[in-house]
């Protein structure tokens, strides 16, 4: 069974100022994926982010990088130079390494993050 | 087109009635999703078709009828819906081996 855990119910940042949502992960799959959704208050999932298991290098995506440490089955999401429209609920999420699970997402409890100015 | 649509993006419905709600994508995706999420929840997943086909049916109630007519569009009929059901309805897509599903906007629906 895969399982997702992301330990911080909400999280505050200063506008401008970077933030770590963190995320950690269990799964026997050798394959796998991790994502990394932002959900405003309008409902819309937005994807953000991606890493492959096999990916050798953290995934970046304008002002979003993902922390991908294998060994420790993390996957942070780091976001740098925050702004108010940042302010949203972020699920971080693994999809399934094969056969009919393949196209599952299982998803955290979400971090709700407040940028403030 | 990089764009889940679904519509109604709200509905109220009585216990009695019966309603459908639909998604559309225009993006070649072959795998499309329904997924239900309460408020401050994350998205749960109830329906997958692959190519069209059901793939995976999470223990749904019956009162939830999933139906893909055809490549495009994914509809969810609901009959007999209970209170607890109201919830947000997210619709998303993929191909069937590919990375991220791209949501749509959600359907909010209300059982009186």
């Amino acid at each position: 069974a895969q399982k997702i855990t992301q330990t911080q119910p909400g999280m505050f940042v200063q506008e401008k100022e970077a933030v770590t949502l963190d995320c950690t992960y269990d799964t026997s799959d050798p394959s796998y994926g991790l994502f990394w959704y932002k959900q405003p208050s309008s409902g819309e999932m937005i994807f953000l982010i991606y890493q492959g298991s096999y990916d050798q290098q953290n995934a970046t995506e304008g002002r979003y990088s993902l922390n991908f440490q294998k060994a420790r089955k993390s996957a942070n999401l780091v976001i740098s130079a925050s702004q108010l429209g940042d302010s949203a609920m972020y699920f971080c999420a693994m999809r399934g390494g094969g056969g009919t699970s393949y196209g599952k997402l299982t998803f955290g409890q979400g971090t709700i993050l407040t940028v403030h100015p | 087109d990089t764009e889940v649509t679904q519509t109604p993006k709200h509905l109220v419905m009585g216990m009695t009635n019966k309603k459908s709600l639909k998604c559309e994508q225009h993006m070649g995706h072959r795998a499309m999703y329904w997924y239900k999420q309460k408020a401050k929840k994350p998205p749960e997943l109830m329906f997958v078709y692959s190519y069209e086909k059901l793939s995976i049916n999470e223990s749904v109630p019956s009162r939830f009828s999933p139906e893909c007519p055809n490549s495009s569009l994914l509809n969810l009929h609901l009959h007999a819906l209970q209170p607890e059901d109201s919830a947000l309805y997210l619709c998303a897509s993929s191909q069937p081996s590919g990375r991220e599903q791209f949501f749509g906007p959600g359907t909010r629906l209300t059982v009186l």
